[in-house]
């Protein structure tokens, strides 16, 4: 079945590093890809998505490449800010409902 | 952002009672999902429906039933509560289900549920 693995946190970084948060998946076919994101107290809100092998999503700073031939997808931003500090979620859907990874906390410090 | 509202939004119930979560959008989507979310698990899908008095198991549905009478409402049922339910319950709705068009999933803003 389709599944998606994104690495464990929590991340921990400083203002204007750079972050990268892994994510790979295992589907079937052709899935979007998608990551959400969670700000404290609040629900998911899609950050950024791809559709295709090579597609690149951005949002905000964040861009993930869609790497069909290493099952990759994984969040970049060249400098975080402490309002960056959020759980991050991968998340694939083809011919199922959304499947999510586990989440990855960053926390950003000044 | 996608209206989709999620009631209560907390609530603390003691084990074996019924406890029944609304969501209720407004953009007219066919698609809506409940999940839970706790820790080191992410969300998981716990049933869904793809229209009108059509529903579907998740990945977690023992437990939990739903119901859908109209568009706009999607119910989720725990018949008699218990402590390992409790969750964070986010609803989440689309309009297609073909994630190869990349329509994401819109999410509510959670129903923080506490069973005693």
């Amino acid at each position: 079945g389709n599944s998606v693995t994104q690495m464990e946190g929590p991340v921990t970084l400083s203002e204007e590093a750079f972050l990268t948060i892994n994510c790979t998946y295992t589907a079937t076919g052709y899935p979007s890809l998608f990551w959400y994101v969670q700000y404290p107290g609040e629900g998911l809100q899609l950050l950024l998505k791809a559709t295709k092998a090579d597609d690149k999503g951005s949002n905000k700073g964040f861009e993930a490449t869609y790497r069909k031939e290493t099952t990759s997808f994984h969040l970049e931003k060249g400098s975080v800010q402490v309002s960056d500090s959020a759980v991050y979620f991968c998340a694939l859907k083809g011919n199922t409902p959304l499947v999510f990874g586990k989440g990855t906390r960053l926390s950003v410090i000044a | 952002d996608a209206g989709i509202t999620q009631s209560p939004r907390h609530k603390v119930t003691e084990t074996g009672t019924p406890v029944t979560l609304r969501c209720h959008q407004t953009e007219n989507h066919r698609y809506m999902y409940w999940y839970r979310q706790d820790p080191g698990h992410g969300l998981r899908l716990i049933h869904y429906s793809y229209g009108v008095k059509d529903t579907d198991k998740g990945e977690v549905s023992d437990g939990y039933s739903v119901s859908r009478s109209k568009t706009e409402d999607f119910l989720l049922t725990l018949e008699s509560a218990t402590s390992s339910q409790t969750s964070v319950y986010f609803c989440a709705i689309s309009a297609v289900w073909d994630g190869g068009e990349g329509q994401p999933q819109h999410f509510g803003d959670g129903t923080r549920l506490s069973i005693l």
